[in-house]
């Protein structure tokens, strides 16, 4: 099993443009989360799934954010526009079952300047 | 490659008793900092503790603290006097220099009234 995948590693874009982060989750597994790591902020929650319906998105912070999983094995994450301010280390995680075990993806390192 | 491990992937603990979880990682940094992460049914992630690879005392917050074995690349985490607000995941975290971030599968901790 290839793990998690995230794609790309490394964004560096510029202010006001649309940035899309992709996850690939373990095949099987029926929860997908989305996580940001700053170090001002720690790692955020911003949004999980259920079966590929999204179950609280209140960590989203705002309504430039938005996430899609369209099947059981894609997930987007898609910030428009970016600012700065969003500059991050994004983490996917998946896990099979509500509460259990949650494998991490390698994340994306973003860079908006 | 950096590595993660959390054996415990549930444990339960009476209120008010101690309960230990462990963590190990592998690396071949020397400078490096790791993390304990607090996930309750809310999904939101809390920084426990945090602990840099370069001190050798071992960190303290309240009643959490953790046992640094650097040689032994083992982390574990100790809670005292649990209370039922400590039923989570946690999640073991390492983090080099170059501010990436590598998460175990995480523990589930159930504190039992």
């Amino acid at each position: 099993d290839a793990g998690v995948i995230q794609s790309p590693r490394h964004e560096v874009t510029e202010m006001g443009q649309e940035v899309t982060l992709r996850c690939k989750p373990i095949s099987g597994h029926d929860y997908l989360f989305w996580y940001r790591q700053t170090m001002m902020r720690g790692l955020e929650l911003l949004i999980y799934f259920n079966n590929n319906v999204p179950i609280d998105d209140s960590g989203m912070p705002e309504d430039r954010f938005s996430a899609k999983m369209p099947n059981a094995s894609f997930s987007t994450l898609k910030i428009q526009p970016s600012e700065p301010r969003d500059s991050a280390v994004y983490f996917c995680a998946s896990s099979a079952g509500q509460y259990n075990e949650q494998f991490f993806g390698p994340g994306t390192r973003l860079t908006v300047l | 490659a950096q590595t993660v491990t959390q054996s415990q992937p549930e444990m339960s603990v009476q209120e008010a008793e101690t309960v230990t979880l462990s963590c190990t990682y592998d690396t071949s940094e020397s400078n490096y900092y790791l993390f304990w992460y607090k996930q309750p049914p809310s999904r939101q992630m809390i920084l426990v503790i945090r602990q840099e690879a370069y001190k050798q005392q071992n960190a303290t917050e309240n009643r959490f603290s953790v046992n640094f074995q650097k040689a032994a690349k083992s982390f574990s985490l100790k809670i005292s006097d649990s209370q039922l607000g400590d039923t989570a995941m946690y999640f073991c975290a390492f983090m080099k220099l170059e501010y990436q971030f590598y998460f175990g599968t995480g523990t589930s901790l159930t504190v039992i009234p």
